[in-house]
């Protein structure tokens, strides 16, 4: 079975300074990764994943994450954060063979002040 | 696309009373997922369906709560009766294909039980 586990249940930054939300998984098979991000009265939307290859991958908007197999890590980063960041992220894991199950971490909550 | 359809977007009901919330997934998606959100235990699997199949229910907390799928374009869940700790956000995806492909989240339905 996997676990995922997300040490920051809350992140409060300034606007246009960096972040990192971290995720550690758990995991006895080889696994993708994924990051979620749920914005307020919202369900959640595929941000970025990493199914093979190059272990740093890129969102669209600025966000990166990269793909640690001896630290079991998958952590998120953004160089400049803006208000419209402000959202929960959940970071989520699911094997390689056979399941489409995700299991998700308990999720940050980014908060960007001005 | 339309993306997924959750309907009712807001449930408020009595202890003991049956609920039923409903899913439409994205046309062409072969699996289809329940998920609860609380702020306890945080996004849990409930339970998914391929082919319209039920393949996984090991999360459906108890006999209570139900679900099926009909078609490939409807789902439900239903809780029957509910009780106070069922209130929570719960939400449909849908995804095509094998192996971790997005899954793509409905909007949610919040249910309230009092």
């Amino acid at each position: 079975a996997q676990s995922v586990t997300q040490l920051d249940s809350q992140v409060p930054v300034f606007e246009e300074a960096p972040v990192e939300l971290r995720c550690n998984y758990s995991s006895s098979v080889s696994v993708y990764l994924f990051w979620y991000v749920q914005y307020p009265n919202q369900g959640l939307q595929l941000l970025l994943k990493y199914l093979s290859g190059s272990t740093l991958v890129e969102s669209i908007n600025g966000f990166e994450a990269e793909f640690n197999k001896s630290q079991t890590s998958f952590h998120l980063r953004k160089p400049s954060v803006h208000i419209s960041d402000t959202a929960e992220y959940f970071c989520a894991v699911s094997e390689v063979q056979g399941a489409q199950k995700l299991v998700f971490g308990q999720g940050t909550r980014l908060t960007i002040n001005p | 696309d339309a993306g997924v359809i959750q309907s009712p977007r807001h449930e408020v009901t009595e202890m003991g009373q049956e609920v039923t919330l409903r899913c439409k997934p994205i046309s062409g998606h072969d699996y289809l997922f329940w998920y609860r959100q609380t702020m306890m235990r945080g996004l849990e699997l409930l339970i998914y369906f391929n082919n319209n199949v039920p393949i996984d229910d090991s999360g459906m907390p108890e006999d209570r709560f139900s679900a099926k799928m009909p078609n490939a374009s409807f789902s439900t869940l239903k809780i029957q009766p509910s009780e106070p700790r069922d209130s929570a956000v719960y939400f449909c995806a849908s995804s095509s294909g094998p192996l971790a492909n997005e899954q793509y989240f409905g909007p949610g339905t919040r249910l309230t039980v009092t």
